[in-house]
């Protein structure tokens, strides 16, 4: 593995199902984030985690949930599937020393639920 | 809440031209700004970034400009090139938020032969 990594790379759901989108980063990157990217709507922030442990609720975050167990992984959940989540999901990573700091991103999930 | 607006949402210029784009950002506590480019299928990449002590930054053909006073900050690209075609998002950090950043609506920038 080399940088930040997501999976599936895409996937069409029927509503009301579970899905789980997989991130996994080797840089021990701190900080992990998950977006998700509509048009004319730039990137949202849906959940992020600071350190292992620990999670925080972003700008749009009903309907997911996160986990993170550890430093290199961080699954983003949806607990039941609906049409207005189909968009491009990123996870992203970075160091976290302080305030400032480069977000390397994954290469993006593309979920479309029907 | 806190947001960030993006303008303009397309723009297209001539190769050679130059390119710039606007952010206005509420939150006056932020103190980072980055501009990430995001080439067609790809994934999101930082090109240039600016923190709050500083008014300007340049990076050869890339230069941020930020004004604290008004809470706006702008994207220059000279001398563009086709491969500069791209969509380009500005960013802001919330006050205490620990690298949790705003996006704005992003910007596609079309640079003609």
């Amino acid at each position: 593995i080399a940088g930040i990594t997501q999976a599936p790379t895409s996937q069409i759901l029927a509503a009301g199902r579970r899905m789980t989108l997989r991130c996994t980063q080797d840089m021990r990157h701190n900080a992990m984030y998950w977006y998700r990217q509509d048009l004319g709507l730039g990137l949202r922030l849906i959940h992020y985690s600071n350190t292992a442990g620990t999670t925080g609720k972003g700008e749009v975050p009903d309907g997911y949930s996160v986990s993170r167990a550890n430093t290199d992984d961080f699954p983003l959940t949806l607990a039941s599937a609906v049409p207005s989540q189909t968009s491009v999901y990123f996870c992203a990573s970075s160091e976290a020393s302080g305030s400032f700091g480069e977000q390397f991103f994954g290469p993006g999930t593309r979920l479309t639920v029907l | 809440g806190e947001n960030v607006e993006q303008h303009p949402s397309t723009l297209s210029v001539q190769e050679g031209d130059s390119a710039v784009i606007k952010c206005t950002y509420s939150d006056s506590a932020s103190n980072y700004f980055p501009w990430y480019k995001q080439e067609l299928g790809k994934r999101p990449q930082l090109i240039i970034d600016i923190r709050s002590n500083v008014g300007e930054k340049k990076d050869q053909r890339i230069a941020v400009t930020l004004n604290k006073t008004a809470k706006h900050f702008s994207l220059h690209i000279t001398e563009t090139q086709p491969e500069d075609s791209a969509v380009y998002f500005c960013a802001a950090i919330l006050s205490g938020g620990y690298n949790k950043l705003i996006f704005g609506a992003g910007t596609r920038l079309a640079v003609h032969p």
